[in-house]
């Protein structure tokens, strides 16, 4: 079974528009990894997140993490076309990861 | 250079025949990962290395065998391939603090 579960599992949005999607896990972490993966290939790293961190910025992404509601939200802003692709959350606990579904994000230009 | 490369890049094959899937690494890594992704779902672990000395079972290890040849190497075998493992197949590493894993390319697998 998955740790994290993402919402939306699919997000269309217009190029310029904000794309938020959301993680929600069952288990004490250690830290929470974003990771985006282009249409059939490997996952690549964006942004992790410590268990004592609430926030983090990197370029136009924006994570938050509440522990308390075991949950973390992934915000990309002004999105572009080329922002198109799956976005999975994972868990890490014990050096392992878990990951969730994934949302399919799809940027209109 | 890619830093993890994975061979072969798309496989089909037939029930009951018996799959090796290679991965390679140039990142220097101790830890190496196998994970299962199907269609519009994660990641499901496999198997996975911290060491060439060390193999551990993941969520999914039914029917997958796996070496650690060096650190370098590290493949995964379907002893007798069936059409439910139909599926991309990743393969992963970590440097010893374990945060961010890097992915090879992906392998296609269909077994028929």
């Amino acid at each position: 079974s998955q740790q994290g579960e993402e919402d939306p599992q699919a997000l269309s949005i217009q190029e310029g528009e904000n794309a938020t999607m959301n993680c929600s896990y069952k288990t004490s972490i250690n830290n929470l990894q974003w990771y985006r993966q282009n249409s059939g290939r490997g996952l690549v790293h964006l942004i992790l997140i410590r268990s004592n961190e609430r926030e983090k910025h990197s370029g136009r992404l924006r994570v938050t993490l509440d522990t308390s509601k075991k949950s973390s939200s992934l915000l990309i802003t002004a999105s572009r076309a080329a922002d198109t692709a799956s976005y999975f959350c994972a868990t890490a606990r014990n050096n392992m990861l878990t990951f969730g579904g994934g949302t399919r994000l799809m940027v209109k230009p | 250079d890619a830093d993890v490369t994975q061979t072969p890049r798309n496989r089909i094959t037939k029930t009951g025949k018996r799959i090796m899937l290679e991965c390679s690494q140039t990142k220097g890594h101790d830890r190496m990962y196998w994970y299962r992704q199907d269609p519009g779902l994660g990641l499901q672990l496999i198997y996975y290395s911290f060491d060439v000395k060390d193999i551990n079972k993941g969520e999914i290890s039914d029917g997958y065998s796996v070496s650690r040849q060096a650190q370098a190497k590290f493949s995964l075998s379907l002893e007798s391939a069936i059409p439910n493992q139909t599926a991309l197949y990743f393969c992963a590493t970590s440097d010893i603090q374990g945060y961010e894993q890097f992915f090879g390319p992906g392998t296609r697998l269909t077994v028929l």
